[in-house]
């Protein structure tokens, strides 16, 4: 039992570049979470999917596109990344029937930096 | 949309000693607070949550207190130890209703301390 896995761990990208973080979870959640890791600001939310076959914005979605392409996976992508994506990228799921605890469980995170 | 505040950004403290973290939140349809703790190249875990139909909930050293009409709680770690220290978050969410979507919003972190 893995639970969340995220991929890559490391990626250094230039600027204008294109790159996607995968994630899967194993715990048959509903709701998957992309978070961003900032110093001084927390854990804050980029998009998030309810459920399977919806996705919505978080509170800083601008520059980021996601895909909940099953149950399991849910994937963070950046069409053209710039400097200010530099950060720690935390993808997180939650919902396991019949009763949403609400307790998030994190994968290991995602370290970018965008030169 | 909801707006979580978290206050110190660093405390050191003592082993032995307690610590404090607090943190106010601005929607009033928030009915769920967790904690998570954060250790060095790890993702957050899940330390203690509190549901706004009731004002206290403790596990060991650890206790999370609840005040919905001012909209804070806070955080009370005792008899602190080395392994304490790390980066805590709070966070708040609406789990019921119509818009339940279980997003967290999370404060901006505290990075404790325990000097042993």
């Amino acid at each position: 039992n893995a639970g969340v896995t995220q991929t890559p761990k490391f990626q250094v990208l230039k600027t204008g570049q294109s790159m996607t973080l995968q994630c899967a979870q194993d715990m048959n959640h509903n709701s998957m979470y992309w978070y961003r890791q900032d110093p001084g600001m927390g854990l804050r939310l980029i998009y998030y999917s309810a459920s399977e076959g919806t996705t919505d914005k978080g509170e800083v979605p601008n520059g980021y596109n996601v895909s909940r392409l099953n149950k399991r996976e849910f994937s963070l992508r950046l069409e053209s990344a710039a400097p200010s994506q530099t950060s720690v990228y935390f993808c997180a799921s939650s919902g396991k029937l019949p009763v949403n605890t609400g307790e998030l469980f994190f994968g290991e995170g995602s370290r970018l930096t965008v030169l | 949309g909801e707006n979580v505040e978290q206050h110190p950004s660093t405390l050191s403290v003592q082993e032995g000693d307690s610590a404090v973290i607090k943190c106010t939140y601005s929607d009033s349809a928030s009915n769920y607070f967790p904690w998570y703790k954060q250790e060095l190249g790890k993702g957050p875990q899940l330390i203690i949550d509190i549901r706004s139909n009731v004002g206290e909930k403790k596990d060991q050293r650890i206790a999370v207190t609840l005040n919905k009409t001012a909209k804070h709680f806070s955080l009370h770690i005792t008899e602190t130890q080395p392994e304490d220290s790390a980066v805590y978050f709070c966070a708040a969410s609406m789990t019921s209703g119509p818009s339940n979507t279980g997003k967290l919003i999370f404060g901006q972190g505290t990075t404790l301390q325990v000097k042993p």
